[in-house]
């Protein structure tokens, strides 16, 4: 199975801040990366598929970027609605397997 | 307007049959390039993807729970439903079913129920 490392596990950071989550796959996903917003009792959100494309309707503050094995999810300016958990996804091959999610906080 | 609702027990015992039954609407299971699948969480956790049934009929599982696990579907009823057989304490957590969508090269977790609790406990 692929393993997909998340880093870090939990973000602090203060409204208006520029926040990134690294995503790092344990073999070359090319660009076969997706990543979920999930809110606190919620079901998880699709906002980014194929490593950077935004999600239709999505905010234009979130965006991703990578390929092969390395990727990252910035948020340009943190919003107060954007406290979440944010999971990457590869679907390179199956089992589709997730990071171990990244929990952003405001300071 | 896609929807999906997946009901089912909210407790069962060890040793038991988990049976979950995903209602969803807005969409055809017939349609190419359109599949449900069912990930869970348990309590703190991450996801985990479990299995996805496709439009055509195709099946895939989790590689560590493959032989506890099937995956069929109703189109006439727009339900997909998931059985895990020999229920333990692990298995506790939140079930959701998701549609599996084509966009391109790439597949999408693009809408999901809100979740079905699931406690395995004696």
């Amino acid at each position: 199975d692929i393993q997909m490392t998340q880093s870090p596990p939990a973000l602090s950071a203060s409204i208006g801040d520029r926040v990134t989550i690294t995503c790092q796959a344990s073999h070359d996903i090319t660009s076969y990366l997706n990543w979920y917003q999930q809110k606190p009792g919620k079901a998880p959100k699709l906002l980014i598929y194929d490593a950077s494309i935004l999600e239709t309707g999505v905010p234009s503050r979130f965006s991703g970027r990578g390929s092969g094995t390395d990727f990252s999810f910035t948020i340009t300016s943190l919003q107060p609605e954007d406290i979440a958990t944010y999971y990457c996804q590869q679907y390179e091959i199956l089992p589709y397997t997730f990071g171990q999610g990244t929990k952003l906080e405001i300071k | 307007q896609v929807t999906l609702r997946e009901s089912g027990p909210a407790l069962v015992k060890p040793t038991q049959t988990l049976t979950l039954t995903c209602t969803f609407s807005g969409f055809s299971l017939t349609t190419d390039g359109t599949s449900v699948s069912w990930i869970r969480q348990p309590p703190g956790k991450a996801l985990e993807w479990l299995a996805h049934i496709h439009w055509d009929d195709d099946r895939y599982y989790s590689r560590s729970l493959r032989t506890r696990l099937t995956i069929s579907k109703d189109t006439s009823k727009n339900q997909v439903v998931l059985t895990l057989t020999n229920m333990d304490p692990v298995d506790t957590g939140t079930y959701y079913c998701a549609r599996l969508q084509r966009k391109g090269s790439a597949w999408v977790f693009d809408h999901w129920g809100q979740g079905t609790p699931v406690t395995v406990s004696s």
